[in-house]
């Protein structure tokens, strides 16, 4: 059974760097079959692609936060992580990754997500 | 980016009842379009993906139809357990983008 985790601290300052990680487990990061995706959802708000990553380490970003957003991916763990800097208070969501389809682009297995509040 | 909307934005209804969720996109999409459920707390979980195709395991009184810019979920016959909140999602151009929900509840 695929399932995707989420790490990380749950708390960040304003102007510094979130960093998530997920870890999958009954699937390899390595296939090319899939790609590994960060969803956002501010509290009550609805749901934000952020970027994915494919196994040959290529990228895509939303435009929108592309000066500040990497997407990484560690093989041999089996993990891809999130960095996203110069974080504001709006960046303060439930942060989820998701494993995505191929070229296809909807998203069939998620991780439990993780809420980021950004405060002083 | 283009942009989703869903209508209505909630709906409350009866057991039994036959739901249906419009969603709409900014300029075509073809049949790339998916749906989610989500409940809360929760992650959301996919019931449908190229307008129609069921995702496996997903009851089959959920169904997709649509092409182009306008697409429909159909909930057949509502279950006490279809309590959440739907959202349609573009999987055609990137950055893929969601729409802002449909919360149904159950009278």
């Amino acid at each position: 059974q695929v399932q995707l985790q989420e790490s990380g601290p749950g708390l960040v300052k304003p102007s510094e760097t979130l960093s998530l990680t997920c870890t999958v487990s009954g699937a390899s990061v390595r296939s090319g079959s899939y790609y590994w995706s960060w969803i956002r959802q501010p509290p009550g708000k609805a749901l934000e692609w952020m970027g994915h990553i494919y196994y040959s380490a290529s990228t895509n970003y939303k435009p929108s936060l592309e000066s500040r957003i990497t997407i990484s991916l560690d093989r041999s763990r089996n993990q891809f992580s999130l960095e996203l800097t110069s974080v504001t208070a709006a960046d303060t969501a439930v942060y989820y990754c998701a494993r995505d389809v191929g070229r296809a682009g909807y998203f069939d297995y998620w991780g439990q997500g993780t809420l980021v509040t950004v405060s002083s | 980016d283009i942009q989703m909307t869903q209508s209505p934005s909630t709906l409350s209804a009866s057991v039994g009842d036959r739901v249906t969720i419009t969603c709409r996109a900014s300029q075509s999409i073809s049949n790339w379009l998916a749906w989610y459920q989500q409940k809360p707390g929760k992650a959301p979980k996919l019931l449908i993906y190229k307008a129609s195709s069921l995702e496996g395991g997903v009851p089959s009184r959920f169904s997709g139809s649509g092409s182009g810019t306008e697409f429909t979920l159909t909930i057949s016959s509502l279950q006490p357990d279809d309590l959440a909140t739907y959202y349609c999602q573009q999987h055609n151009t990137y950055p893929f983008t969601f729409g802002p929900g449909t919360k149904v509840d159950v009278k």
